[in-house]
């Protein structure tokens, strides 16, 4: 399984976008790139999929490079609510999911 | 769609007895189940996968005895922590893992329920 890296922490501003690298560096060629929140005492919540260029929805963007073996979630214009753990995980269909430590985001007033 | 419950939300439970957490796609089926078990601050830990109609999988140092997984149907999955002790005390997570043909399925989560063994 793929290993993934992310920044321990960070913080940002209210109305400033907010970009979190991961690297994967072993990624397999059938591994899609998902992203995940989660807030204190709940379940992570999906935030978005790729396999390879951009895809955005309507909540963030990620974005991937050629080589795949990094990935960038994108959240634009970041409000207090967006405080949370960002987890970064790559597998395949009906495959298990290895979770990392997480980027913790601290959006501030 | 891709909703994913828990029930209970939250149970507290003496040393020495049993208790089991239900886990349910409400609005699809799901062949794969996981649990997962999450310390304060910490990350998730994957404890076992549960595939409908067949035993669990548990991942190294998780005892299937005392953490027992029953897949009956593809839209519940239940856990049995068996003679809880307060080390078990944690906050267990299920996700599922959508019937379908795309390369990747993506796994959804259900809200958690936190276990606390006096």
């Amino acid at each position: 399984l793929a290993k993934t890296t992310q920044p321990i922490s960070m913080d940002s501003y209210e109305g400033q976008e907010v970009n979190i690298t991961c690297s994967h560096n072993n990624i397999a060629t059938n591994d899609y790139i998902t992203w995940y929140q989660q807030f204190p005492s709940q379940g992570p919540r999906f935030i978005i999929q790729g396999y390879k260029t951009k895809v955005t929805n309507e909540v963030a963007s990620l974005f991937i490079p050629a080589d795949r073996k990094s990935s960038t979630l994108s959240l634009p214009r970041v409000s207090l609510s967006d405080t949370a753990v960002y987890y970064c995980l790559v597998g395949t269909q009906g495959g298990k999911l290895i979770f990392g430590q997480g980027t913790e985001l601290s959006v501030k007033p | 769609g891709a909703v994913v419950s828990q029930h209970p939300s939250r149970v507290i439970c003496k040393s020495g007895t049993s208790v089991k957490i239900e886990c349910r796609s409400l609005d699809f089926q799901a062949t794969t189940m996981f649990w997962y078990r999450q310390f304060p601050k910490k990350s998730l830990m994957l404890m076992a996968t549960s595939n409908e109609g067949s035993k669990a999988t548990y991942e190294q140092g998780v005892e299937k005895d005392k953490f027992l997984i029953n897949h009956a149907s593809l839209t519940l999955s239940t856990l049995t922590v068996t003679s809880a002790h307060p080390e078990d005390s944690s906050f267990y997570i299920c996700s599922a893992s959508r019937v379908g043909g795309r390369l990747a399925d993506t796994q959804y989560f259900g809200p958690g329920t936190r276990l606390t063994v006096l």
